[in-house]
């Protein structure tokens, strides 16, 4: 039973245009979720996290969006740039599970020149 | 800066031998995770440790091990190794206390012959 969902494997983008990436839970006992950036043969790199009493965070060119009600968190990168081109992993954090994760599957961003 | 360090990068072993991989931390974290990553499955939770020689399964433990001796390493063992445990083994550490992110090494990419 997938948890977090990422329903979009992949994402192909314009440099300079907005990226959205998705993601969609179940468990109504999360409470805090992050996102992090994995290129290939190196480890996921934290990125951004979002507390469930928030409903947007922001870091420089990275927003994160949490839409309690439909269970959805989205992570906007504007201007995107050609070093975004990654894996994008959505996770969450329950309510008292001590910094447990649960990841979904992962979105391969593509920013083209 | 946090620093996870994997012994690895790379490892080929032979169906049936023991193998250890370990994972060093440098930022005196409560927590250490062990997690693989396959194509397709995201991140999955093999085992988890929120104290020197405590150890919890996370959501895949079967056919590994781990130890936790002392804080700042964390050892993931296959007791007799398959090729359905050919991987990209990450570990991860983090603060504790809830809504802390957890950091990753740079993983070590297993193959099982």
């Amino acid at each position: 039973d997938q948890q977090v969902k990422q329903n979009s494997p992949s994402l192909s983008v314009q440099e300079g245009r907005i990226s959205i990436l998705n993601c969609d839970y179940t468990n109504s006992m999360f409470d805090y979720f992050l996102w992090y950036k994995k290129y290939p043969a190196e480890g996921p790199t934290f990125l951004i996290s979002i507390s469930s009493i928030k409903d947007k965070n922001e870091d420089g060119r990275f927003t994160v969006f949490l839409n309690k009600s439909a269970k959805h968190l989205s992570l906007h990168i504007v201007p995107s740039q050609p070093g975004d081109s990654a894996v994008y992993f959505c996770a969450a954090e329950e309510e008292s599970s001590g910094d447990k994760l649960t990841f979904g599957t992962g979105t391969r961003l593509a920013v083209r020149p | 800066d946090v620093k996870v360090t994997q012994s690895s990068r790379y490892l080929v072993k032979r169906t049936g031998e023991k193998v250890f991989l370990e994972c060093v931390q440098d930022m005196d974290h409560e927590n250490m995770f062990w997690y693989r990553q396959d194509p397709g499955l995201g991140l999955r939770l093999i085992y988890f440790s929120y104290d020197v020689k405590m150890k919890e399964k996370g959501d895949i433990p079967e056919g590994y091990s781990v130890s936790r001796e002392k804080k700042e390493r964390f050892s993931l063992i296959l007791e007799s190794a398959s090729t359905n445990q050919t991987s990209m083994y990450l570990c991860a550490s983090s603060e504790g206390g809830g809504n802390q992110p957890q950091h990753f090494g740079d993983g070590t990419r297993l193959s099982i012959l």
